[in-house]
């Protein structure tokens, strides 16, 4: 098992560009979560898949963001029309989730977004 | 909504001092508390959790409490060492929804030897 891996690690783009990013959990992790962090600040939560469902979205979500996890395996992260103010680490986690007790989320790398 | 609110850093100390990192939360509901650390270049790490009140979570020579009368989960370490040197982020989660983590701000540690 090699852990949450993201891709790619670092991205540099001109406002007003699209960019994906994509994650890999961990194999027969039915969840999935991708959470952004400005510096300084803690993770903030963006969205979640149970399988290949989303779930829940946050209102930092704007309409400009997109997510998907099709099969329920890796899952991608959409920005359109980015902005300076999308420059962030964004973070996957993933988990497995059976029946009761509290799963624990693992993070992958991040991938770092620069917006120029 | 639920937050976590963690201790300002950055904190320094010498090698071998004792550790108080606070964190206290506010939920609605009867949330898990977890530690995560993320060392230098490295990504978000669990370093110990609590389900439930009264419950210790311990690893590493670290170890919280979960306190419900007081709402807090604070960080203890008795003897820290240089590799200890870190961001640490105090973060819960509602155990009846969809386990979204709500994280605190993180605070930076740095021991010098």
């Amino acid at each position: 098992d090699t852990g949450v891996s993201q891709d790619p690690r670092h991205k540099i783009t001109k406002r007003g560009q699209n960019v994906t990013f994509r994650c890999d959990p961990i194999s027969e992790h039915n969840r999935l979560y991708w959470y952004r962090q400005t510096l300084g600040q803690g993770p903030e939560f963006l969205t979640y898949f149970q399988n290949e469902a989303q779930l829940e979205k946050s209102r930092l979500l704007s309409d400009r963001f997109s997510a998907e996890r099709p099969k329920g395996s890796f899952s991608t992260l959409e920005i359109q029309r980015t902005e300076q103010g999308d420059s962030a680490m964004y973070l996957c986690a993933s988990s497995f989730r059976a029946g009761g007790g509290t799963d624990t989320q693992y993070f992958g790398p991040g991938t770092r977004l620069t917006v120029l | 909504g639920d937050s976590v609110t963690q201790m300002e850093g950055p904190v320094t100390l010498s090698e071998e001092a004792f550790l108080t990192i606070n964190c206290t939360y506010t939920a609605t509901g009867y949330p898990s508390l977890f530690w995560y650390v993320q060392y230098p270049g490295e990504g978000l790490q669990l370093l110990l959790k609590a389900t439930k009140a009264d419950d210790k979570g311990s690893n590493k020579g670290f170890e919280a409490t979960y306190r419900k009368e007081t709402t807090s989960f604070h960080l203890e370490k008795g003897s820290v060492q240089v590799s200890d040197s870190a961001v640490y982020f105090c973060a819960l989660s509602d155990k009846f929804g969809n386990e979204k983590l709500t994280f605190g701000t993180g605070t930076r540690l740095t021991i010098i030897p």
